[in-house]
């Protein structure tokens, strides 16, 4: 089944405890992308990757790091959390980024950090 | 930067009615308009891929339009079901862009 795998679904760490969230797809897609949704916004994106090796911030990207040494992952990295970065992470994929399929997007992880 | 604007923010109608949302966007740069519908609990899947003026499309009972040199797409809802309840969200893609960009959603609710 094509699809986009984050681990963990929910996750509950302490300040500055460093974390890392997976995301992995199986569609060979080109682009992925790290969203973070939070009450009264819209998704806004993080990080995204137009293929191996190629990373770019986003409109929200201080606090996080992200790797692409492999098409299929895209790990979002956390080094430092901190309160403000309790949210709902998604990461997407698609095929090349603008391309009329859509974006896919994996289950969610609910991050609170205390 | 870059900004679209979903309304209304929620509503809230019964089982058969049928209904309608709008995503405003920028018409400058135009490439695609993106609708998504968000169920609770769940994420995000893909409903429409829109890229020309004057664009219609329909899934079931969903449809949408779209209106790119005024910077507009409606969202069809015809008469509405409870398993229609959701976040519906409409997403920009500018020609210089490298992502989408998100409106805050549309969050529907169907009583039976």
């Amino acid at each position: 089944e094509a699809q986009v795998t984050q681990n963990p679904r929910y996750l509950i760490t302490v300040t500055g405890k460093k974390l890392t969230v997976t995301c992995s797809q199986n569609m060979n897609h080109e682009y992925m992308s790290w969203y973070r949704q939070d009450p009264g916004l819209g998704l806004r994106q993080i990080y995204y990757s137009m293929n191996v090796e190629v990373t770019d911030k986003g409109d929200v990207p201080e606090g996080y790091k992200v790797s692409r040494k492999e098409k299929r992952n895209f790990p979002l990295i956390l080094e430092s959390p901190s309160p403000n970065q309790t949210s709902l992470y998604f990461c997407a994929s698609s095929l090349w980024g603008g391309e009329q399929n859509g974006y896919t997007f994996g289950s969610g992880t609910r991050l609170t950090v205390v | 930067i870059l900004n679209v604007e979903q309304s209304p923010q929620s509503l809230h109608v019964q089982e058969g009615d049928s209904t309608n949302f709008t995503c405003s966007f920028p018409s400058s740069n135009f490439y695609a308009l993106h609708w998504y519908r968000w169920e609770t609990a769940k994420s995000p899947e893909a409903l429409f891929v829109m890229t020309l003026n004057g664009d219609e499309k329909k899934k079931g009972r969903i449809s949408a339009t779209l209106n790119t040199k005024e910077g507009y797409s409606y969202l069809y809802i015809k008469g509405s079901q409870p398993e229609d309840s959701a976040t519906y969200l409409c997403a920009f893609f500018n020609q210089a862009g490298t992502a989408l960009i998100f409106g805050k959603g549309t969050t529907l609710s169907v009583s039976s």
